[in-house]
């Protein structure tokens, strides 16, 4: 079964300040990975993927297989970028569908 | 373009009895997904229609059940409910039938109670 571990339920930065948050998973196989991200009073909705291989918002996240990692960062975060992050996988078809993270509550201080 | 509905926003219930809760997809989106998300879990994964079929499913019991319809709308039914069902539930919508590699749109959730 899948598994998707985000260590950190709060993290708490200056604005300006390097972001990062981790996101480990556990399979076997070649997953696809994603965060999906949610703002106040806003439903969930996608950020990036790693299939897409782009940056969003100048969030990028990189994966990792040897540490099977996928950290989403950015070099220098702004108030705006205050959400709650999920990581989230898949093992491809639609038989397993997202397997999700805990999230992390990402708070920017001004 | 509207984007996904959910309906109700809440409902109470109590242990034992079925819900119905409903989803609008986005026009033109075939494949269908629910999420069940407790307090301070990511969502969870239920299951997944796509043309009006099961084409995929988490670690939920025959309890949960589902249908699409061709309008783009879907339901999902819990039978015989119980305190732990208490939770946000979520839809998606998308197209294809390998849906979780495509953008899942979400709606704003029902909020379910059971006492």
């Amino acid at each position: 079964a899948q598994r998707v571990t985000q260590p950190e339920k709060l993290l708490s930065v200056f604005k300006g300040a390097p972001v990062e948050l981790k996101c480990n998973y556990s399979y076997s196989g070649s997953p696809e990975l994603f965060w999906y991200v949610q703002y106040s009073r806003q439903r969930l909705q996608l950020l990036l993927r790693h299939i897409s291989r782009e940056s969003i918002k100048g969030f990028t996240a990189d994966l990792n297989k040897g540490e099977t990692s996928f950290h989403l960062k950015k070099p220098f975060a702004q108030e705006e970028d205050s959400a709650m992050y999920y990581c989230a996988s898949t093992s491809g078809g639609g038989a397993d569908g997202l397997t999700f993270g805990k999230g992390t509550h990402l708070i920017i201080q001004p | 373009e509207t984007g996904v509905t959910q309906s109700p926003t809440h409902l109470i219930k109590t242990r034992g009895q079925q819900v119905t809760l409903r989803c609008s997809s986005q026009s033109g989106h075939n494949t269908v997904s629910w999420y069940q998300q407790a307090l301070g879990q990511g969502p969870q994964f239920i299951f997944q229609y796509y043309r009006e079929e099961e084409n995929g499913r988490g670690n939920f019991p025959p309890r949960f059940s589902g249908l699409q319809f061709p309008n783009y709308s879907s339901e999902l039914n819990v039978n015989a409910l119980e305190l732990d069902d208490s939770a946000l539930y979520l839809c998606a919508s998308s197209t294809g039938q390998e849906a979780p590699y495509n953008e899942q749109f979400f709606g704003p959730g029902t909020r379910l109670t059971v006492l």
